[in-house]
């Protein structure tokens, strides 16, 4: 079992719609979550991050971690054309010390 | 805040040849620095991590030998690839956390490496 699984989609959302990004991890002692989004060519840039149960937002952005579940997922509303990317869930595993670990990434694409 | 730079953002070299790359964070210091690799449709993958004045910790199956890093100052790290074949054609990124034990990484904007 991979540390840290994402659907590799294409997911595919009309404009305007809510874009649901899922992510589930296997190590039950982590604590720290981040969503990165990574533009083709380019490289990944900070989104969110969240460290415990429940909803944090930002913006159009919302970010949703159930420990119990094993389980982080990302909403985007009011979905934009320029939100299509490829969004990478991290997760900082207790055994891994500083570093993160990536799940292989979900492609999004908006369509107008 | 937290701005990491890469350079070259670019290179193209010849098999056998060995290609360094530089990465700096431009307004913060950074106790520990990451280099991950980037094959094309894939995820990142850490190569090794990085703290500043202390040898660097490669993951399973990175040839240390083959990826020299050196991190001799808090703002800047450099990976350099040695005897340089087509197989380690790949985007190369690096990025930084400020503090020791801070997990919030930043990534440079990569360097994409390939080999003839």
């Amino acid at each position: 079992q991979k540390e840290v699984e994402q659907n590799s989609g294409p997911l595919s959302v009309p404009e305007g719609a809510i874009a649901s990004l899922n992510c589930t991890y296997s190590d039950r002692g982590s604590q720290s979550f981040f969503w990165y989004r990574q533009y083709s060519g380019k490289s990944p840039e900070l989104i969110m991050s969240i460290y415990s149960n429940g909803d944090k937002e930002d913006g159009r952005f919302t970010a949703q971690l159930n420990k119990a579940s094993q389980y982080v997922s990302l909403l985007i509303r009011d979905s934009q054309p320029s939100d299509s990317a490829t969004y990478l869930c991290a997760v900082r595993t207790i055994q891994g010390a500083q570093k993160l670990v990536f799940g292989q990434g979900t492609r999004l694409t908006i369509n107008p | 805040g937290a701005v990491v730079s890469q350079h070259p953002s670019r290179v193209i070299c010849k098999s056998g040849t060995s290609v360094k790359i530089e990465c700096r964070s431009l307004d913060f210091q950074a106790t520990t620095m990451f280099w991950y690799r980037q094959f094309p449709k894939q995820s990142l993958m850490l190569m090794a991590t990085s703290n500043e004045g202390s040898k660097a910790t490669y993951e399973q199956g990175v040839e240390k030998d083959k990826f020299l890093i050196n991190h001799a100052s808090l703002t800047l790290s450099t990976l350099t690839v040695t005897s340089a074949h087509p197989e380690d054609s790949s985007f190369y990124i690096c990025s930084a956390s400020p503090k020791r034990g801070q997990e919030t990484q930043y990534f440079g904007p990569g360097t994409r490496l390939l080999v003839l």
